[in-house]
């Protein structure tokens, strides 16, 4: 099966430590996207990549960073200097051209304490 | 972005009727508008998406209607089913750039 994989599903780190999320995909898409959902909102844009070794940054990407060194994989590393990380995390990807038509792995409830 | 409020839009339905979920959008230069599901715990998913220069389009059971003079999308779902309980999202796309996604209602359907 084809698919978007994150793991884990619940995260749980003290404060002032970094922390990475894994996203993986079988689908062979190049386009890869990192988003932040919080309670009862919408989706907002922390990082993109369209390409292998290349990446963008999106609406709120102070205090994440990510690397796309393979095309199946594009981690997101929380950091410290992170005000607010506690918050659901969905990877997404897509093929070129179709940014519109994303699909979603099944997210990360990250909870920093 | 725009701030939003913790409460979302919640629009309740009889099992068997019809609904109709609105979106308003922001960029008259958009090329796609797209609607989304996303069941609770679990990551959107892709429903139906329409080209700005059409103003319906059709799918299994939904319609996607546009209207670029008040900048209005809609998304209706025929004999709504339990399953179909879920928040729903509007997008929109310039081609070469990211989605914008919308604020999000929450369907609920009455058995």
């Amino acid at each position: 099966d084809g698919g978007i994989t994150q793991s884990p599903k619940y995260l749980f780190r003290k404060e002032g430590q970094n922390v990475t999320l894994s996203c993986e995909q079988n689908l062979n898409h190049d386009a890869m996207y990192w988003y932040r959902q919080d309670p009862g909102q919408g989706l907002r844009l922390i990082y993109y990549s369209q390409i292998v070794n290349d990446f963008q940054k999106g609406d709120i990407a102070e205090g994440y960073s990510v690397s796309r060194e393979k095309k199946e994989s594009f981690p997101l590393t929380v950091t410290s200097a992170q005000k607010n990380p506690t918050a659901f995390y969905l990877c997404a990807s897509s093929v070129p051209g179709r940014a519109y038509e994303q699909y979603f792995g099944p997210g990360t409830r990250l909870t920093v304490t | 972005g725009e701030s939003v409020g913790l409460h979302l839009p919640t629009l309740s339905v009889q099992e068997g009727d019809n609904s109709i979920i609105n979106c308003a959008y922001s960029n008259s230069a958009s090329d796609y508008f797209i609607w989304y599901k996303q069941e609770s715990g679990k990551g959107p998913q892709f429903i139906i998406d329409i080209r700005s220069n059409m103003d319906k389009r059709q799918g299994q059971r939904v319609t996607v209607l546009l209207n670029k003079t008040v900048k209005h999308l809609s998304l209706q779902i025929a004999a709504t089913q339990p399953g179909d309980s879920a928040v729903y999202f509007c997008a929109e796309n310039i081609r070469g750039t990211p989605l914008v996604f919308g604020k999000g209602t929450r369907l609920s359907v009455i058995a």
